[in-house]
């Protein structure tokens, strides 16, 4: 079985751009969540979807949205960039019963905000 | 809200055992995680526990977990130059729902 996919595996960003990464989950699976990992404050919860709604959401501002398709792919938004966005985004898939639920990570995908 | 400590370093000669400590502050965390990351790489699932165990062995692998002191410690047996990384703990805030919560990573370095 594949493991989680993530594309791009790098991304340059000027500030004030937009980005948009993308996380294709384990087959089967319909629980995808976003996690944001940097130096500073290691890995921080962004959001997670399930069948396509978002189902948690950490302190992150409204710049930082997500969306989920109904082949349980789920993208990820950043509008109006800015420097402290630098770092690695990583997407993680779950079977979403929430029992164990267990996390499979993807590689990530390396943002650098200029 | 759930907190989880790690130390930041640890550095080990190869063929020694690795004990890398853990503590968590939210009772109700039901799972708790090893993950493994390597450089430049994503997060790789090594092993879990339920709060209901006290031990859990995978191979090299040992996980001790002390409900009461809400401790977790992950030993790796025979430590090689390949399990060079850094380690962390993560537990599922809420109990079985909810997102997980890292601690920072403990870097382990083994030295030939």
């Amino acid at each position: 079985k594949a493991g989680v996919t993530q594309t791009p595996r790098y991304l340059i960003k000027t500030r004030g751009q937009q980005v948009t990464l993308s996380c294709s989950p384990i087959s089967g699976h319909r629980s995808v969540s976003w996690y944001q990992q940097t130096p500073g404050q290691g890995l921080q919860f962004l959001f997670e979807y399930f069948s396509e709604t978002q189902r948690n959401k950490g302190n992150f501002p409204g710049r930082f949205s997500g969306r989920q398709f109904s082949n349980s792919r789920s993208e990820m938004n950043v509008s109006t960039l800015e420097l402290g966005d630098s770092a690695l985004y990583l997407c993680a898939s779950s079977l979403g019963n929430r029992e164990g639920e267990t996390q499979y990570f993807g590689p990530g995908t390396r943002l650098l905000v200029l | 809200g759930e907190d989880v400590e790690q130390s930041l370093f640890l550095s080990v000669r190869e063929g020694d055992s690795s004990v890398i400590n853990c503590t968590y502050t939210d009772s109700s965390s039901t799972y708790l995680y090893w993950y493994k990351q390597e450089p430049g790489a994503g997060l790789q699932l090594l092993t879990y526990i339920f709060s209901n165990m006290d031990m859990k062995q995978d191979q090299r692998l040992t996980v001790l977990l002390n409900k009461k002191d809400k401790h977790l410690s992950l030993r790796i047996a025979d430590t090689q130059t390949g399990d060079s990384a850094i380690y962390f703990c993560a537990g599922r805030l809420g109990g079985s729902q909810g997102n997980l919560i890292f601690g920072k990573g403990t870097k382990l370095s083994v030295k030939p």
